[in-house]
């Protein structure tokens, strides 16, 4: 099966830079994506990390080390807005692309 | 807006009752998804369809069972729902088989409660 941790709850000074770490198990390993959810609301997509590496969208930048089974989340010039969950998921199977999600960071942003 | 529709929004319900949750994914999306999200917990990959076929199943309960339409549209059906059944269930869309840009699309949720 498939397994993935990440810290329950960060709590992060607006303007700040926060990193949520996710590890994860699993055979036949395609990618890693992280998904934003408001309390109650949709998930939505971050981003998504198939190669090693950092990938930059805006603010938000995704890294991936396939050897660590290893990646994270790098918010930048943290919003209040950006309290919210964040959820790595992972996709593996043989041909299926499972998507499996952790359980989630609870991201609180003070001022 | 993602463009995946999901009804109905809330429903109240009784054990032993049984209901079902329509989805109906973004238009030209091929693949829909549906997970299951328990109070202060992370989603639960139930089952995947791709174009009217199953395609990977995950912690889904016999009690429920899942299908894709010619349409494209895919319902959830839940029967002799417990009180452990309530949830906010999500269906999402992505227009492949395969992971493409690795990003799904979610509709805003059914939120089940059971009584």
């Amino acid at each position: 099966g498939q397994s993935l941790e990440q810290p329950s709850e960060v709590t992060a000074v607006e303007g700040a830079i926060v990193q949520i770490n996710c590890t994860y198990q699993t055979s036949g390993f395609y990618g890693l994506s992280w998904y934003q959810q408001h309390d109650g609301g949709a998930p939505t997509f971050l981003s998504y990390n198939a190669l090693d590496g950092l990938e930059e969208t805006g603010r938000f930048s995704s890294f991936l080390s396939r050897s660590d089974s290893y990646g994270y989340l790098l918010l930048q010039e943290l919003q209040m807005k950006d309290s919210a969950s964040y959820f790595c998921a992972i996709y593996s199977g043989a041909g299926s692309y499972q998507l499996t999600f952790g359980k989630g960071t609870k991201l609180s942003v003070i001022p | 807006d993602s463009g995946v529709t999901q009804t109905p929004k809330h429903l109240i319900t009784a054990t032993g009752q049984r209901v079902t949750l329509r989805c109906s994914p973004r238009s030209g999306d091929l693949s829909v998804y549906w997970y299951q999200q328990s109070l202060d917990q992370g989603l639960q990959f139930l089952i995947q369809y791709y174009n009217g076929e199953e395609r990977a199943k995950g912690n889904i309960l016999e009690r429920f069972s899942a299908q894709q339409f010619p349409d494209l549209h895919s319902e959830l059906n839940l029967s002799s729902l417990e009180l452990g059944d309530s949830a906010l269930y999500f269906c999402a869309s992505s227009p492949l088989n395969g992971i493409g840009t690795g990003e799904l699309f979610f509709g805003e949720g059914s939120r089940l409660t059971v009584l």
